[in-house]
């Protein structure tokens, strides 16, 4: 059975921290590796990765994917409070078929 | 905004009962993606349509079902309602080989 798992479950930093979200996977014909963010709301997209070391980057945040090792990082540079949210990994498979995480819950304090 | 829609937003019902979620697809996206989510299992994948057929199949109970119509828009079908499935149901929609899949806003489903 695909599986996801992301570590820690929660996470409290202040602003200005950098913070490092895990994810790790078993999925079979495995694609991609994606990364959400979920506020008070639907799952928004943030990074899509099908490749080994090579980091894909969008202002403050980063991700990058390891295919031999199963996992991948999304990192959060100079936090800030609108940071705070469900970070969500989720790994494709057959049919593009999205296996999720239990997401890592990421409070930002000011 | 996705471009993704779903209705109706909330869902209030009662056990033993009958509903129907509805999903329009971002204008041009062929595949139909369902999900629940809840407090205690997160993201769960239900069923995918493509073009209007099948593609793959998840934990979806087999008191749920789907379709997806000539339009593309997709319904998801709830029947024999049981507490437990009060969630968040999420309907994406993605275009073709590409992964990235966009989330509607989602219907809440109350089950009283």
């Amino acid at each position: 059975e695909d599986k996801v798992v992301q570590s820690p479950l929660s996470l409290v930093v202040h602003e200005g921290d950098t913070v490092t979200l895990n994810c790790s996977y078993e999925v079979t014909n495995f694609r991609s590796l994606l990364w959400y963010k979920q506020e008070k709301k639907a799952p928004t997209f943030l990074f899509m990765l099908t490749s080994s070391g090579i980091e894909k980057k969008s202002g403050r945040l980063s991700s990058i994917l390891d295919k031999k090792e199963l996992f991948s990082i999304l990192n959060i540079t100079a936090t800030q409070t609108g940071d705070s949210a469900v970070y969500l990994c989720a790994a494709s498979g057959a049919n593009s078929k999205l296996t999720f995480g239990k997401g890592i819950t990421l409070s930002v304090r000011p | 905004d996705s471009g993704v829609t779903q209705t109706p937003k909330h869902l209030i019902t009662a056990t033993g009962q009958r509903v129907t979620l509805r999903c329009s697809p971002r204008s041009g996206d062929l595949s139909v993606y369902w999900y629940q989510q809840s407090l205690d299992q997160g993201l769960q994948f239900l069923i995918q349509y493509y073009n209007g057929e099948e593609r793959a199949k998840g934990n979806i109970l087999e008191r749920f079902s789907a379709q997806q119509f000539p339009d593309l828009h997709s319904e998801l079908n709830l029947s024999s309602l049981e507490l437990g499935d009060s969630a968040l149901y999420f309907c994406a929609s993605t275009g073709g080989p590409a992964d990235t899949q966009y989330f509607g806003p989602g219907t809440r489903l109350t089950v009283l």
